[in-house]
């Protein structure tokens, strides 16, 4: 079976300052991967998946996401925050059927 | 007009009610889901459905019903509402052309509180 665990349920970065989401998966086979972001009041959009073509994945906004599978790992960075970049971000993977398995979200805040 | 529309956005009531939340979809997708959001729990799925004859339970289906009308309609329903079923809930579509990689496309949401 497949799960996410996201570590770190709020973050907080001074804005300019480096930006790090964590999110390791469990698969029993390999994995599509998948960063969302949930805005204010809104639904969820996507940032970015890996899906085996490169393991360095960048998605919109400037964030990118590392795959490393001897760390079941798919992190999130972007080298410099921005408070347009505060949000609720959500890793997730593919499970049977084409379903999507969620982690629990990490808020993250942004300061001036 | 958004690609996926849900109603209501915000409803309140009360124990006991019927409730419906209806979902529908312009992008052509055959591949619908509904999601519930609980602060630190992330999304659950409640259930889903890969075509009009297919309806599939998801991780936390008990106490809901679901219902698509059409490739376009699918209903979230809690036949006797609770408390704890208070949460944001989510309409999602995908293409099952992208097989596993396919991404999700959510609706706004539709928050539900009951007293």
């Amino acid at each position: 079976a497949q799960s996410v665990t996201q570590l770190g349920s709020h973050v907080s970065v001074s804005e300019g300052a480096l930006v790090l989401l964590r999110c390791n998966y469990s698969s029993s086979v390999p994995p599509y991967l998948f960063w969302y972001v949930q805005y204010p009041n809104q639904g969820l959009q996507l940032l970015l998946k890996y899906t085996s073509a490169a393991t360095l994945v960048k998605g919109i906004n400037g964030f990118e996401a590392e795959f490393k599978k001897s760390e079941t790992s798919f992190h999130l960075t972007k080298p410099s925050a921005h408070m347009s970049d505060a949000a609720e971000y959500f890793c997730a993977v593919s499970g049977s059927g084409g379903k999507l398995i969620f982690g629990q979200g990490t808020e993250l805040s942004v300061k001036p | 007009d958004a690609d996926v529309t849900q109603t209501p956005r915000n409803r309140i009531t009360k124990t006991g009610k019927r409730i419906m939340l209806e979902c529908s979809q312009t992008k052509g997708h055959d591949r619908m889901y509904w999601y519930r959001q609980d602060p630190g729990l992330g999304l659950r799925l409640i259930y889903y459905s890969f075509d009009v004859k297919d309806i599939n339970k998801g991780e936390i289906s008990d106490g809901y019903s679901v219902s698509r009308q059409a490739q376009a309609k699918f209903s979230l329903s809690l036949e006797s509402a609770i408390p704890n079923q208070t949460a944001l809930y989510f309409c999602a579509t995908s293409d099952p052309g992208q097989g596993f990689s396919g991404e999700l496309f959510f609706g706004e949401g539709s928050r539900l509180t009951v007293l």
